[in-house]
């Protein structure tokens, strides 16, 4: 079945810097990527997602590539504010309606101010 | 809209013990799912049911049953509650790619 492995475990950066959450998987029929964002007692709330049809998406602050041949995908976070400190998620399907996600270990993000 | 609704929010259970944690969506969602979460381990599949009458195994079945009800509820049960199933259990839903989650229910077997 899938693995997705996800690093760093934790990161803590300056406000104003740039995050990058790095995630691989096992699954080369996996074609669905999507990014979930945790604040502390909180339910995860996706941020972003990817389709294996495209190598990358943005929205504002937030990107996401995926790279197919290596079977890895990444999030970047530019300009990190303190609300940005949660524990991210990230997780990959090979259903193309979502289901059975499998997801990483989570990382937590520290921006510190 | 109340989005995913979980019930209860915290329970305590004995070792042994049963309970049935309940889950329900108005949002028309066709799939609904049920996770665990532990620490440093990310969420893990329990069950899922991708439509109305219909449920299958996920990556941790051991030890839980579900019931879908009708397309709005999805319950999970602990017919002799462990403490390895001490944990934080969520609820989700989807009709194509995002999956809605609930607020989570803390579980804690003594």
């Amino acid at each position: 079945g899938e693995n997705v492995e996800q690093h760093p475990s934790t990161l803590s950066v300056q406000e104003g810097d740039s995050a990058v959450i790095k995630c691989t998987y096992s699954d080369s029929a996996s074609n669905y990527f999507p990014w979930y964002k945790q604040e502390l007692g909180k339910r995860p709330q996706l941020i972003i997602d990817i389709r294996s049809n495209v190598g990358e998406k943005k929205d504002q602050r937030i990107a996401v590539t995926l790279n197919k041949t290596a079977k890895h995908f990444s999030l970047h976070i530019t300009e990190t504010q303190p609300e940005d400190s949660a524990v991210y998620f990230c997780a990959a399907s090979g259903d193309g309606y979502g289901n059975k996600l499998v997801f990483g270990a989570g990382t937590i993000l520290r921006v510190k101010s | 809209n109340a989005g995913v609704t979980q019930t209860p929010k915290f329970q305590v259970l004995k070792t042994g013990q049963s309970m049935t944690l309940q889950c329900a969506q108005d949002m028309n969602h066709n799939s609904m799912y049920w996770y665990r979460q532990d620490p440093g381990m990310g969420l893990r599949l329990i069950y899922y049911s991708a439509s109305e009458g219909t449920t299958d195994k996920g990556e941790v079945p051991n030890g839980y049953n579900v019931s879908r009800l009708n397309k709005r509820e999805f319950s999970l049960r602990l017919e002799s509650a462990a403490p390895s199933q001490t944990s934080v259990y969520f609820c989700a839903s989807d009709n194509t790619y995002e999956q809605y989650f609930g607020p989570g229910t803390r579980l804690t077997v003594t």
